[in-house]
């Protein structure tokens, strides 16, 4: 099966600071890939969608000038909590979609990073 | 997206007993995932029905998909103290590829 990687896999920071959160597809080309946050005992929730060439798409709630969003390459996609605080320490998980059976949604299957613990203090 | 909702919330049996974790969501889709997370790790991909199925099998997994009802449930046959993990369930919507999904099922095999 495909393979994400992420990066950090946990970061402790000063409340204040700014964290960057890497999310590789490291045996295929991820067009999109989709960034979840998850709270301690919750289930996980979509955050943005990463797209290469444009703009990320936000859910609403999500402020998209504190979670930026950067899809340099065809493999990989950044997330950078800006000014972090102890709210946001929480679980980062990205997701891609693998499109090597073409792009058709009912055979879609994501594969996920490991996650990044992010604990601000 | 609305999130979809599972049953139960937490789950506790025995080693060797089978687990049933339900799934129900609101809209139309085009596939529904099974996941495990294990505490504190990332997810694992469990299996993946489609939208025409209605069944599906993995190993000690049985996945079965009702859409006219809009639900789904995982099975897990003659359990083991290494099931035990959070499963979430997770679906696309018509034409789209981003995932919504449950609030999920905690499960824990006692030995």
């Amino acid at each position: 099966g495909a393979v994400v990687s992420q990066h950090p896999s946990w970061v402790i920071c000063k409340s204040g600071t700014s964290v960057k959160i890497e999310c590789r597809s490291l045996d295929f080309q991820a067009t999109t890939m989709f960034w979840y946050r998850q709270f301690p005992k919750q289930s996980l929730m979509l955050m943005a969608t990463s797209n290469e060439g444009s703009k990320a798409t936000y859910e609403q709630g999500v402020e998209k000038d504190k979670f930026l969003i950067n899809h340099a390459s065809l493999t990989l996609s950044t997330l950078t909590v800006t000014s972090a605080h102890p709210e946001d320490s929480s679980f980062y998980i990205c997701s891609a979609p693998n499109f090597g059976q073409g792009a058709v949604f009912s055979y879609n299957e994501q594969f996920f990073g490991p996650g990044t613990r992010l604990t601000v203090l | 997206s609305q999130q979809g909702e599972e049953d139960p919330q937490a789950l506790s049996i025995q080693e060797g007993e089978n687990a049933t974790m339900n799934c129900s969501y609101k809209t139309s889709i085009n596939n529904l995932q099974w996941y495990r997370q294990n505490s504190g790790r990332g997810l694992v991909h469990l299996i993946l029905i489609r939208s025409n199925e209605r069944e599906k099998h993995s190993g000690r997994l049985r996945v079965t998909l009702d859409t006219s009802k809009k639900s789904s449930s995982l099975l897990i046959t003659a359990s083991r103290a290494a099931d035990t993990a959070s499963y979430f369930c997770a679906y696309s919507g018509a034409g789209s590829y981003q995932l919504t999904f449950g609030k999920g099922t905690k499960l824990s095999v006692i030995p």
